[in-house]
């Protein structure tokens, strides 16, 4: 089974902290994925990276940036946390081409 | 390029009743089309995907969805709904090798 993991459930931050999100997949997929899950908004892609040392912005990067510095690890870092991004942050990971991507169980992060 | 939407957001029913919620796409080349699933508190899992061949696609828990082409739909159906079932359901739009996942359908099954 493909496994997703993040490195935390919940976490609570204050304004202005650097926040590091960080998530490992363990099928050796080239394609990984960052996205945001907000109520009635679904899932919002924030940043995905098709290979190491590659990324590429997504539709709401603005306020977050990425790092694939290693193929299974992929993070997303919040470079002054601020509260309109309290929100549930979702890691995914794929194969190449348009396949299944296998999600991770998700980091609920609170901004004080 | 494939457009995909579903137009139910809340469905509300009673254990036992038959489901089938609505995914609509817009034709425009090769197909490729995806239920998700996300139980409370539990991660975003597949549900079941077609690319080709049978158009009736069964996936897990007695989940199926069928692909007609001539009404451009694939919809997720299950003829007995659980209690357990209660979750937010995604039927993603897709291009290229990324997903669009819009709010999805909530499903509350009464007991």
């Amino acid at each position: 089974d493909v496994k997703v993991t993040q490195s935390s459930r919940y976490l609570v931050k204050r304004t202005g902290e650097k926040v590091f999100l960080e998530c490992v997949q363990d099928m050796d997929h080239e394609n990984m994925f960052w996205y945001r899950q907000d109520p009635g908004l679904g899932l919002r892609l924030i940043y995905f990276s098709y290979d190491v040392k590659m990324k590429e912005k997504g539709d709401i990067p603005e306020g977050y940036s990425v790092s694939r510095e290693k193929k299974e690890r992929f993070s997303l870092i919040l470079e002054s946390a601020s509260t309109n991004q309290t929100s549930m942050y979702l890691c995914a990971s794929s194969p190449p081409l348009t396949d299944t991507q296998y999600f991770g169980p998700g980091t609920r992060l609170t901004v004080l | 390029a494939q457009s995909v939407s579903q137009h139910n957001h809340h469905v509300i029913l009673s254990e036992a009743a038959s489901l089938e919620l609505g995914c609509n796409y817009s034709y425009g080349g090769t197909v490729n089309l995806f239920w998700y699933v996300q139980y409370p508190g539990q991660h975003l899992q597949l549900l079941l995907k077609y690319f080709s061949g049978d158009p009736l696609v069964k996936g897990i828990k007695g989940f199926e969805a069928e692909f007609i082409k001539s009404k451009f739909s694939f919809n997720l159906r299950k003829p007995s709904v659980q209690w357990s079932d209660t979750a937010e359901y995604f039927c993603p739009d897709n291009y290229g090798q990324n997903f669009v996942f819009g709010p999805g359908t909530r499903l509350s099954v009464l007991p």
